[in-house]
């Protein structure tokens, strides 16, 4: 039973282009979760879905992300028209209902 | 006032010392994590607690709910435990997103 796993590990992207986050959960987790760590500041909650469907976005920027968990395949992070400061680490973690989440290695963005 | 308070901020051992972090929190929550971060590395969940003690080998977590404070504990650290460790509440039940705090960064000196 693989982990969390992340792709890419490292993302370079110049400012304006978009960056894709991809997120597949452990086998049987239903519940996916990112948060982003900005260089030397703590973790923070951007979103929380679960199949097809957005729980909570309420730590998500209002522009320019966006995030979904499809029926079939990873969930995706995106991010359009990139700036400097969303340059951080991306860690998505799943789990089930109530049990432990467990994380992925994190995707880390550098716009340049 | 973070909903998520942890100290020491930084904290340096000789190997072999115990170790104790505190996590102090001020809302309600329906359970509690302690994460380990190694330094550009991904994040472990080393503990999730709703009540009482947990132990993993070296590592004891406890849980003071009506303290609102939680502590993690290495017994006989080494140099491999140096990392940074990540206390994180649920403070919401059915929605199960973590409220982390700032870490503490513990170096364990050979």
């Amino acid at each position: 039973n693989a982990g969390v796993m992340q792709n890419p590990r490292h993302l370079v992207r110049r400012r304006g282009q978009e960056a894709r986050l991809r997120c597949s959960p452990m086998k049987g987790h239903s519940h996916v979760y990112w948060y982003r760590q900005l260089p030397e500041e703590g973790l923070k909650f951007m979103v929380y879905l679960q199949k097809e469907n957005i729980i909570d976005e309420s730590g998500m920027p209002k522009e320019r992300f966006s995030a979904e968990f499809p029926k079939e395949g990873p969930s995706i992070l995106r991010i359009q028209q990139v700036v400097r400061g969303d340059s951080a680490a991306y860690f998505c973690a799943s789990s089930r209902q109530g049990e432990t989440a467990f994380f992925g290695q994190g995707t880390r963005l550098t716009v340049v | 006032k973070n909903e998520v308070e942890q100290s020491p901020q930084n904290l340096t051992a000789q190997e072999g010392e115990f170790i104790t972090i505190n996590c102090s929190y001020s809302v309600g929550i329906s359970a509690l994590h302690w994460l380990q971060q190694h330094p550009g590395g991904g994040i472990v969940s080393l503990f999730m607690l709703s009540s009482g003690k947990k132990k993993h080998g070296r590592l004891i977590a406890t849980i003071n709910i009506q303290e609102k404070h939680s502590s993690l504990h290495i017994t006989a650290s080494h140099p491999r435990d140096s990392a940074v460790y990540i206390c994180a509440v649920i403070s919401n039940f059915g929605n199960e997103k973590l409220t982390f705090g700032t870490g503490t960064r513990l170096t364990i000196i050979p």
